[in-house]
């Protein structure tokens, strides 16, 4: 069992470029979240899903879309990317939303850098 | 605003106690978290409080006081690999996490 993966592991992309960043869990968890790490700062949500078919937005939304169009897969699409989303970037599942335990679980990241 | 706060960095000796302080103030409050990250890798689950008081688990423990807004995590028993960044984190009123910028854990022989 893989958990989470996240493609790719690094990426350098030109400021203005469109770039994907694809998480992917095998453990058929509900609820799906796109973080960024920034030095200095905690993790700050971009979105977030609660189930298949339905997106949130998160503190720092700006720059970013998602989809889920089904339970394993939430990608997260830069439409034009700016030097300010240089980031570390991490995808991670519960499997519940809601109360209760539901520890987050994170995939192992990917380094972007936008020049 | 919600705001969690966290020392920036903490010393401590191979096989002493380590006591990491976390408070905060968040809009609504649905349970407390503690995440260990090591550099360049993903955070790993610790502990979740969501009563007041002890949890143990093994060498760490985790303490809430909700009337204070404060938590602690405690490592016992010291070992180098712990040596890492530790992260807290309080589920809010919409139930999602509000992360604390973490602790970075220095261990010395």
């Amino acid at each position: 069992i893989a958990g989470i993966t996240q493609a790719p592991t690094s990426q350098i992309l030109a400021a203005g470029r469109r770039m994907t960043l694809r998480c992917t869990q095998d453990m058929r968890h509900n609820a799906m979240y796109w973080y960024r790490q920034d030095l200095g700062l905690g993790l700050r949500l971009i979105h977030y899903s609660n189930t298949a078919g339905t997106t949130g937005k998160g503190e720092v939304p700006d720059g970013y879309s998602v989809s889920r169009a089904n339970t394993d897969d939430f990608p997260l699409t830069l439409a034009s990317a700016v030097p300010s989303q240089t980031s570390v970037y991490f995808c991670a599942s519960s499997e519940d939303p809601g109360t209760g335990y539901n520890e987050q679980f994170f995939g192992p990241g990917t380094r972007l850098t936008v020049l | 605003g919600q705001n969690i706060d966290q020392p920036t960095e903490m010393t401590a000796t191979e096989g002493a106690i380590v006591q990491i302080n976390c408070t905060y103030q968040t809009s609504g409050f649905n349970g407390l978290f503690w995440y260990q990250q090591h550099a360049g890798e993903a955070p790993t689950f610790l502990s979740y409080n969501v009563l007041d008081g002890l949890e143990e688990k093994g060498r760490f423990s985790s303490f809430l006081s909700r009337s204070k807004g404060y938590s602690y995590l405690l490592l016992k028993e010291l070992q180098m690999k712990d040596s890492a960044s530790y992260l807290c984190a309080v589920r809010d009123s919409n139930y999602q996490l509000i992360w604390g910028a973490g602790t970075k854990l220095i261990i010395k022989p």
